[in-house]
């Protein structure tokens, strides 16, 4: 299995500011992740896919990049909804796999 | 407006049985693969079983193979997992969730979850 992992962990931002958030596969997955948003009682909600793609309802401060088997989200201009937790996904083969998650905290 | 409504879950023994279903809405559910999606508590996100849209395709991972079954009722635009021989370890929030249209890639829409406690 394709092994994903996350960094930072945590991380610590404001509203307002621009932050990053890494997914290293364990090997190459071509343009295929995906980025979801889970926060406390509500669904997950899948933020990009394809690596770069908008999932419809997306806001554009969203962005994806990366290929092979480094990617980055990155969410510019935080908005205070932004706060929780962020899962990559590689979804190039079967199993699909998730990374061990990074939790945006309000700083 | 997409809803996935999982329930069925609860409290069960090692070694019984238990199945879950999810509700689907606001979709044309017999389009669409769905998926189980399992999260261990203060864990990651592990992907369970997925199902094709017609049900005559069906996906495991490893740890699940021969203990669960993925069904789908497109009359009911109803998702089933039949969990059975349970083991501590798949203690865990059970996600139901849909494909994208065309593709079993990624997880599009999510239901909220059912806790599943596996304990004496």
């Amino acid at each position: 299995d394709v092994q994903m992992t996350q960094s930072p962990s945590n991380l610590a931002a404001s509203p307002g500011e621009s932050v990053s958030i890494n997914c290293k596969a364990s090997k190459s997955i071509s343009k295929y992740l995906a980025w979801y948003q889970q926060k406390p009682g509500k669904a997950n909600k899948l933020l990009i896919y394809s690596g770069s793609t908008l999932q419809s309802g997306t806001p554009s401060r969203f962005s994806g990049s990366g290929s092979g088997t480094d990617f980055t989200l990155t969410i510019r201009n935080l908005e205070p909804e932004d706060f929780g937790l962020y899962y990559c996904q590689q979804h190039n083969e079967y199993p699909p796999t998730f990374g061990g998650g990074t939790k945006l905290e309000l700083k | 407006e997409v809803q996935l409504v999982e329930s069925g879950g609860g409290l069960v023994q090692p070694g019984r049985s238990m199945k879950l279903s999810c509700a689907a809405s606001g979709f044309t559910f017999n389009n669409y693969d769905m998926a189980w999606v399992c999260q261990a508590p203060k864990k990651g996100l592990e992907w369970v079983a997925t199902i094709s849209y017609d049900g005559s395709s069906t996906y495991y991972r490893d740890s699940v193979k021969g203990r669960f079954t993925i069904s789908r009722d497109n009359a009911k635009s109803t998702l089933y997992l039949q969990m059975d021989s349970l083991r501590s370890e798949d203690t865990a929030t059970y996600y139901c969730a849909s494909h994208s249209y065309g593709s079993r890639r990624w997880f599009a829409y999510w239901g909220q979850g059912t806790l599943v406690t596996v304990s004496s």
